[in-house]
């Protein structure tokens, strides 16, 4: 089944603590980005990879890092995570330019920064 | 960049169509339209997506004049379970400097 996955679901976390938010989709999609989503805010896009080794920031990458040394995993990392880092994060692939511009979206993650 | 504009709630019943309409003056030559719809605690999901003119796929149609500043997303019949946010992009995804964002959406509420 195609699909793009993260993990964890649900995670709870002290400010300061390193933490690793994983996304793999296994569509061979060359395009990967992470987005949050606040309440009234909509998703704003963090960074975006059009493809291996190839990352860029998007809106609101302050205090995000990511990496893309595998086509099929794009991981979201927080060095030192504070409370206003706390939100809903997707992770979400799309295909080649020749085509389509849609976006696969993985099932969210729910951070709570404390 | 092209900013789009939605409104941010709207209501309806069982039944109705739902027009929603995004507004984009500043859109450009190779961007795209695109809508998509969230329900809660899911990531959002590809609806719609055209240039010109109408589009229409099983779900839904979309509406596009001429001039391209504007853009209305059609539900046919809505059931409860239409009740989501629906987003409007515009924006060439595959651009270096990617510009593709998604706004606070429109909060569509189907009543019985």
């Amino acid at each position: 089944e195609a699909q793009v996955t993260q993990n964890p679901r649900y995670l709870i976390t002290v400010t300061g603590k390193k933490l690793t938010v994983t996304c793999s989709q296994n569509m061979n999609h060359e395009y990967m980005s992470w987005y949050r989503q606040d309440p009234g805010l909509g998703l704003r896009q963090i960074y975006y990879s059009m493809n291996v080794e190839v990352t860029d920031k998007g809106d609101v990458p302050e205090g995000y890092k990511v990496s893309r040394k595998e086509k099929r995993n794009f991981p979201l990392i927080l060095e030192s995570p504070s409370p206003n880092q706390t939100s809903l994060y997707f992770c979400a692939s799309s295909l080649s330019r020749d085509i389509d511009y849609e976006q696969y979206f993985g099932p969210g993650t729910r951070l709570t920064v404390t | 960049l092209a900013k789009t504009t939605q409104p941010i709630s709207m209501d309806s019943y069982e039944g109705q169509e739902v027009n929603i309409t995004c507004s984009h003056n500043n859109i450009a030559t190779n961007d795209y339209i695109t809508w998509y719809q969230q329900f809660p605690s899911q990531g959002p999901r590809f609806i719609i997506q055209g240039y010109k003119t109408k589009v229409t796929n099983e779900v839904a149609s979309l509406f596009i004049p001429a001039d391209r500043k504007s853009s209305t997303l059609s539900l046919p019949r809505v059931s409860l379970s239409d009740t989501a946010v629906y987003y409007c992009l515009v924006g060439d995804w595959f651009k270096v400097n990617n510009d593709m964002r998604f706004g606070a959406g429109t909060r569509l509420t189907v009543k019985p």
